[in-house]
């Protein structure tokens, strides 16, 4: 069962504009956490942030925010004011506390910021 | 402080023939993970060593694929021989506690 769902291949965002990008998840361990992650064309996988499953606040890092709804069990990340360095690939991936740091990831989403 | 570093970036071999690819990660990381994303498809799981222990090997697609981690510092994933299925890109990540994980840049194994 897919435990990382991303429905967004691809989004399109206008420089300086807000975007978000859905991931859902699926697990029945109690304690979990749920990471975003950006790969640019270079290829490398670089963290943006965490959320842990007790965590009662949203979680934040600079431009990048969390919005968390356990009940809906959506992790969705929102990007502030888009720079043209943000056009990447997104992926979302879940640490499900039983497995010892593996993630499952997501397909990812294709971020483009055009001018 | 260095990050995760894996070699080579690149790899182009031919079916059948043997490649090692090569993680080292940051200094004082225990938990070390092999990752690999096949062309289109989602980054799955295939080990995860703690030290020099294999803690998780269930990702490893078959006995093609050999992953060591000696002394519990860097560690090599071999694939003998090759297969064209084989091409991706492999990701190593380490952590110090099962947490935040970085990772490394990848090597794009390309089997023709």
């Amino acid at each position: 069962a897919q435990k990382i769902t991303q429905t967004q291949p691809g989004m399109f965002v206008q420089e300086k504009e807000a975007v978000t990008l859905d991931c859902t998840y699926d697990t029945s361990d109690p304690s979990y956490g749920l990471f975003w992650y950006k790969q640019p064309s270079s290829g490398e996988m670089i963290f943006l942030i965490y959320q842990g499953s007790y965590d009662q606040q949203n979680a934040t890092e600079g431009r990048y925010s969390l919005n968390f709804q356990k009940a809906r069990k959506s992790a969705n990340l929102v990007i502030s004011a888009s720079q043209l360095g943000d056009s990447a690939m997104y992926f979302c991936a879940i640490d499900r506390g039983s497995t010892l740091g593996r993630l499952y990831f997501g397909r990812g989403t294709q971020l483009t910021v055009w001018p | 402080e260095a990050g995760v570093t894996q070699f080579p970036s690149h790899s182009v071999i031919e079916k059948g023939q043997t490649v090692t690819l090569r993680c080292d990660p940051i200094s004082g990381h225990d938990n070390l993970y092999w990752y690999r994303r096949v062309m289109g498809k989602e980054i799955k799981f295939l080990l995860h060593f703690v030290k020099e222990s294999k803690q998780d090997e269930s990702g490893m697609p078959n006995n093609r694929f050999l992953a060591e981690r000696t002394g519990g510092t860097y560690s090599t994933l071999k694939v003998q021989p090759a297969e064209l299925e084989d091409s991706g890109v492999y990701f190593c990540a380490s952590s110090r506690y099962s947490g935040e994980a970085f990772f490394g840049q990848g090597t794009r194994l390309t089997v023709v």
